[in-house]
C-alpha cells in the first residue's frame, strides 16, 4: 500500500513569492494535516483538513492557507514568502479525523526561501 | 510551561544498554499519547501508542501516568539502528477539534 506522498521534494523560492506544496494521503484516509519543522525546532502544527473542510489551524499567519480536494489530496499555499519560512513541511494523514488516531507522515517538502 | 516537554539529550549509550526517555505534558485534557521516531532529515514514524495500562512492543515499553501527566519510553538491549530522535506526542481536544502536539524530541545515539 502506498504511503503519504508529497511534492515537490525540494522547492527554492525568493522572498515575496508564493509556494504551493502538495500532499496525497494514504488510500482510505480522509484527514490531512500540515506541519512545519524549522531547523532546531519541533514540529509545529499548521492546518488540519477533514472531508474537504478546514477543521483546525495552528498559530500561523493567514498567508499560510490550504485546501483539500474531493479525492482527499491537499495543497498548502504560502504567500508573501519570508526568509523564516524556510523549513521542512510535512504532511500527515489519518483515518480517525483526529479523534485519537495515529498519523502517518509523508517524506516532506524542503522549502528554501532566499 | 511548554505543552509537551522532553529532555533534548543527546543520550549516548553503548549497544546493549537500556535507556529511558521521559516526557511531561501540561494539558490535563490530553486524551491520547504516542511515541514517534524521526531519523535525521526524514519524516517522523509512529513507534507506538501509549496506553494507561502501559504497553510493550518487543524491546520497547511505554508507560503513562495521567496523575503526574508523565509519559515514558524504555528501550532495552539498544541496537545501533535505534539511533534517532524520539518524539513524545500528545493528542488533546480543544475548541471542538483534536490536535497533536509534538515535543522537540530526545536524540539517541547508540555507540558500537
Amino acid at each position: 500500500e502506498a504511503g503519504v506522498t508529497q511534492s515537490p521534494t525540494h522547492l527554492i523560492k525568493t522572498r515575496g513569492q508564493q509556494a504551493t506544496l502538495r500532499c496525497s494521503p494514504i488510500s482510505g484516509h480522509t484527514s490531512v494535516y500540515w506541519y512545519q519543522q524549522a531547523l532546531g525546532l519541533g514540529l509545529q502544527f499548521l492546518l488540519w483538513y477533514d472531508e474537504g473542510e478546514e477543521r483546525n489551524r495552528g498559530n500561523f499567519p493567514p498567508r499560510f492557507s490550504g485546501r483539500q480536494f474531493p479525492n482527499y489530496s491537499s495543497e498548502l499555499n504560502v504567500n508573501a514568502l519570508e526568509l523564516e519560512d524556510s523549513a521542512l513541511y510535512l504532511c500527515a494523514s489519518s483515518l480517525a479525523g483526529g479523534q485519537g488516531g495515529e498519523q502517518y507522515f509523508g517524506p516532506g517538502t524542503r522549502l528554501t526561501v532566499t | 510551561r511548554k505543552e509537551v516537554e522532553q529532555d533534548p539529550g543527546p543520550f549516548n549509550v553503548p549497544e546493549g544498554a537500556t535507556v529511558a526517555f521521559n516526557c511531561t505534558y501540561s494539558n490535563s485534557a490530553s486524551q491520547s499519547f504516542f511515541w514517534y521516531r524521526q531519523d535525521c532529515r526524514k519524516e517522523p514514524k509512529l513507534l507506538m501508542s501509549v496506553y494507561s495500562s502501559g504497553n510493550e512492543d518487543g524491546r520497547f515499553t511505554a508507560q503513562l501516568n495521567r496523575a503526574s501527566q508523565y509519559i515514558s519510553l524504555l528501550i532495552r538491549d539498544s541496537k545501533l539502528s535505534d539511533s534517532a530522535t524520539y518524539l513524545c506526542v500528545v493528542n488533546r481536544k480543544g475548541a471542538g477539534s483534536y490536535q497533536l502536539t509534538f515535543g522537540k524530541g530526545t536524540k539517541l545515539s547508540v555507540i558500537p
